[in-house]
């Protein structure tokens, strides 16, 4: 079965840094679904990749996928304290059905 | 506003009851499906279902039991066969018919077992 792995599990920088996610997959990726958490709250769906090198953005989030390294990143430009969560990976199933793995996460804090 | 609900927000149970959480949805999604989160384990998938009267067992599907009787709503038993029920429990949708149909969810409720 795949698994995702993210890293780094938590991380804490001030408000107005710049940070990067990653989310490497164990097999080959079809596509990568990238999605926010608040805590004790359901998940919002930020965006989906689809194809190798593709990059997309969201206001002051990027995310690429890069399938060559089975690998994802999610970069956040001049972070603000809305921007604190848990930030999960997900990727779909090879069997072209919509069954997704997820990854277990990144804590974010942001220090005002 | 279309969306995901799910019912109710916090549930508490004694051991060796059953419990049902609710969950609906009226973005007239094909596909819906129910989720456990547990601390450092991210989410894992415990039953979905592709179309009214259909649905397959996740990965950790034991001691949890569905139905899928109408297209909007996919209620989740939590059965007293379930040997660690303590959780937060995700409902979600989507579009059927691909791969790249991301999935909508609801708020969550999260069950504790007294």
């Amino acid at each position: 079965s795949q698994e995702l792995e993210q890293s780094p599990q938590s991380l804490i920088v001030q408000e107005g840094k710049n940070l990067t996610i990653n989310c490497t997959s164990s097999k080959t990726l079809y596509g990568l679904y990238w999605y926010k958490q608040k805590y004790g709250e359901g998940l919002i769906f930020l965006m989906m990749l689809q194809k190798g090198g593709e990059e997309k953005s969201h206001e002051k989030i990027t995310a690429k996928l890069d399938e060559k390294k089975q690998q994802s990143s999610l970069h956040i430009t001049a972070s603000q304290p809305s921007h604190a969560g848990i930030y999960l990976c997900g990727a779909p199933d090879s069997g072209g059905y919509q069954k997704v793995t997820f990854g277990t996460g990144t804590k974010l804090q942001v220090i005002p | 506003d279309g969306g995901i609900t799910q019912s109710p927000k916090y549930l508490f149970r004694k051991e060796g009851q059953n419990v049902t959480l609710s969950c609906e949805q009226n973005l007239n999604h094909d596909a819906m499906y129910w989720y456990r989160q547990d601390p450092g384990q991210g989410l894992r998938l415990i039953y979905y279902s592709q179309i009214v009267n259909d649905f397959q067992k996740g990965d950790i599907a034991e001691g949890y039991s569905v139905s899928r009787e109408k297209k909007e709503s996919f209620p989740l038993t939590v059965t007293s066969a379930q040997k660690n029920p303590t959780a937060f429990y995700l409902c979600a949708s989507s579009r059927a018919g691909g791969p790249y149909n991301e999935q909508f969810f609801g708020p969550g409720t999260r069950l504790t077992v007294l």
